[in-house]
């Protein structure tokens, strides 16, 4: 069966560190991925998304993505962090042609001033 | 532009007891989905719409959930009865068409205790 696999559940971080957080995940074809972040409060919205071509992709608000296909990977980095970023993060790998998306379990960033 | 509106926000109801939760999608959105969400989980989906007819609803426990879209607009979740496990965050989404390089938008969701 497919599956979305985010390898940390919870990360704490001071301002201006670093972020990367893990993606992987279990299909052989080609995929579409996504990831959606969700504010405290507010609903999921899309961070920034990788169809094809250049494998580096740039979202919003600084954050960027690396698409390895050799490692099934997709990891979102981002060089320096913002108390706004507190958030949690989910990754997401479409599959089908009709846009089904499956989720990996989430993880919540928070960050300390 | 107005997004994809929920409601309730929230719902308590005891276990047996029936339950409905509405969406209101982004106007001119084709495809419309409803995803679970339990705590610590990632969304799952539930159910897909493209128009009014369904796409996916493999993932849907047909024998306690049902959903509508009527004239391809809003929609409907309904658990009937509800039990104990189906207590989650329902969220709706709506893309402008169906396929895998176009962006979900999504609902502020529906919380769902169930005693």
């Amino acid at each position: 069966a497919q599956s979305v696999s985010q390898h940390n559940h919870h990360v704490i971080l001071s301002e201006a560190a670093s972020l990367e957080l893990g993606c992987n995940y279990s299909y052989g074809g080609t995929v579409n991925l996504f990831w959606y972040v969700q504010y405290p409060g507010q609903h999921l919205q899309l961070l920034l998304k990788y169809f094809s071509g250049d494998p580096l992709v740039k979202g919003i608000k600084g954050f960027e993505a690396e698409f390895i296909k050799s490692k099934f990977s997709f990891n979102l980095r981002k060089p320096s962090e913002q108390w706004s970023d507190t958030a949690e993060y989910f990754c997401a790998v479409g599959t089908d042609s009709w846009g089904k998306l499956q989720f990996g379990a989430g993880t919540q960033v928070v960050v300390t001033p | 532009e107005a997004g994809v509106a929920q409601s309730p926000r929230y719902k308590i109801i005891e276990k047996r007891q029936s339950v409905a939760f509405w969406c209101n999608p982004i106007s001119g959105h084709a495809t419309l989905y409803w995803y679970q969400q339990i705590l610590g989980q990632g969304p799952k989906l539930l159910i897909q719409f493209q128009n009014n007819g369904v796409v996916d609803d493999s993932q849907l426990p047909k024998d306690r959930f049902s959903a509508e879209r009527l004239k391809g607009v809003d929609s409907t979740l309904k658990i009937q009865p509800a039990k104990l496990e189906d207590s989650a965050v329902y969220l709706c989404a709506s893309s402008l068409v169906a396929g895998g390089r176009n962006t979900q938008y999504f609902g502020p969701g529906t919380r769902l205790t169930v005693l």
